[in-house]
């Protein structure tokens, strides 16, 4: 069975240049998140789908992030424009339907650098 | 203050020896609690679940302490292959995980 895959795996732009980043999740899986991981911080939550419905984005940063997830199933997550702070790593996971908890299964993650 | 902590390490240790990683939460909400691993430039992986009765998957055994909002990894006969960093993670009521930045854990031959 294939596991999460996202594209690119990496990726150096410049300030105020725009960056989209895909999530493929596991086949049949219902719920997919976005993390991040800023350079010497912890991992931290982004946002919550089921299916194509946003269910949780308490942690967006700003509106300069948006996360689509057209037909519920691959997802992207673009910067627009891009700042200096939002160098980082960017996980996707996914897991299985509710209503209990699922083990969230990651992707390899896509290491953005802003310059 | 970070809502969950760790010790960042990092922790050198030599192979075969015993290591004991602990992690404390701030929100007594907290529902869920894992131990994730996370090998450098990779994705973190799910070690173990953490329960109050304690669960034990080989070499590893896991503890959670809610009154005093602990968690605790214990690691028998270490390997060089368990050099990674191990993060602790709680959930609340919804989905998100909610993430320790890591101990650095390091077997030396």
């Amino acid at each position: 069975e294939a596991g999460v895959t996202q594209f690119p795996s990496h990726s150096v732009i410049e300030k105020g240049q725009t960056v989209t980043l895909r999530c493929d999740p596991i086949s049949g899986h219902d719920n997919l998140y976005w993390y991040r991981r800023v350079m010497g911080k912890e991992i931290k939550f982004l946002l919550h789908f089921v299916k194509e419905s946003k269910q949780d984005e308490s942690g967006m940063p700003n509106n300069r992030f948006l996360a689509e997830r057209t037909g519920g199933t691959y997802s992207t997550l673009k910067v627009q424009p891009a700042e200096l702070e939002d160098s980082g790593v960017y996980f996707c996971a996914s897991s299985q339907g509710t209503p209990t908890y699922n083990e969230q299964f990651f992707g390899p993650g896509t290491r953005l650098t802003v310059l | 203050r970070k809502e969950v902590e760790q010790d960042p390490g990092p922790f050198n240790v030599p192979e075969g020896a015993t290591v004991a990683f602990n992690c404390t939460y701030s929100n007594s909400a907290s529902q869920s609690f894992f131990w994730y691993r996370q090998d450098c430039r990779k994705e973190p992986k799910l070690l173990m679940s953490v329960y109050s009765s304690g669960n034990e998957d080989g070499r590893f055994t896991a503890q959670l302490n809610r009154a005093s909002q602990y968690i605790s990894l214990l690691i028998r006969d270490s390997k060089l292959s368990d050099s990674a960093t191990y993060l602790c993670v709680v959930t609340h009521s919804n989905y998100q995980l909610i993430w320790g930045a890591g101990t650095k854990l390091i077997i030396k031959p």
